[in-house]
């Protein structure tokens, strides 16, 4: 059964530093999500992708993130300068359709686990 | 904007017996989608069940039934027979189906903790 694969699983990095995370989507889906759950609290949108661009951002969503399908395959989410309150598990998912009935249901990958010292 | 409210943060169930997880939710739009997902300790997000608003008849898998009133703006979710494997966090979400500026994003709820006690 395909599925939503995401790298690294586990990501620790310094405060200020830049970090990027990866996700390869369900092959022939068509939109791109990435949540964010900080430990304990309850699963937020960031960003969903379709067409090569962004169709919605939350408030979270500020300059300091950005994503990218650099390829066929991947859809990456990237941190430029990160905050000690970035600290949170990142979920990417897909679906082979955003709208209307009979909407695509969103698959979600194991998540990254975010570590910001 | 849509809100999504689980005004249980913990739940418990003996094993084979039943539960029911509430979730309630506000919108002013009239065609949209509830689900429910499980988040068991690998945090792995895994989708439950799924109710689209327009039709009367609640959504059912296996086990796992919903009890929808639209009018109410309720989404319960019953576990029926709970196993050990049914411990797990679980997230009421909200999806529009309509146009706009919704491009499919998920509205989560705040979660319940279901234990199962064997």
């Amino acid at each position: 059964e395909p599925e939503v694969t995401q790298t690294p699983s586990h990501q620790v990095t310094q405060m200020g530093q830049e970090v990027i995370l990866r996700c390869v989507p369900i092959s022939n889906h068509l939109y791109f999500y990435w949540y964010r759950q900080i430990l304990g609290q309850k699963v937020e949108f960031l960003v969903s992708f379709y067409n090569n661009e962004i169709s919605e951002k939350s408030e979270i969503f500020d300059d300091q993130f950005s994503v990218e399908r650099p390829d066929g395959s991947n859809f990456t989410l990237k941190i430029r300068s990160t905050k000690l309150e970035d600290s949170a598990m990142y979920f990417c998912a897909s679906s082979d359709g955003g709208l209307g009935q009979g909407a695509g249901e969103q698959f979600f990958g194991p998540g990254t686990r975010l570590t910001v010292l | 904007a849509q809100t999504v409210t689980q005004s249980q943060p913990e739940m418990s169930v003996q094993e084979a017996e039943t539960v029911t997880l509430s979730c309630t939710y506000d919108t002013s739009e009239s065609d949209y989608y509830l689900f429910w997902y499980k988040q068991p300790p690998s945090r792995q997000m895994i989708l439950v069940i799924r109710q689209e608003a327009y039709k009367q008849q609640n959504a059912t898998e296996n086990r796992f039934s919903v009890n929808f009133q639209k009018a109410a703006k309720s989404f319960s979710l019953k576990i029926s027979d709970s196993q050990l494997g049914d411990a797990a966090m679980y997230f009421c979400a909200y999806r529009s189906a309509s146009g706009g500026t919704s491009y499919g994003k998920l509205t989560f709820g705040q979660g319940t903790i279901l234990t199962v006690h064997p």
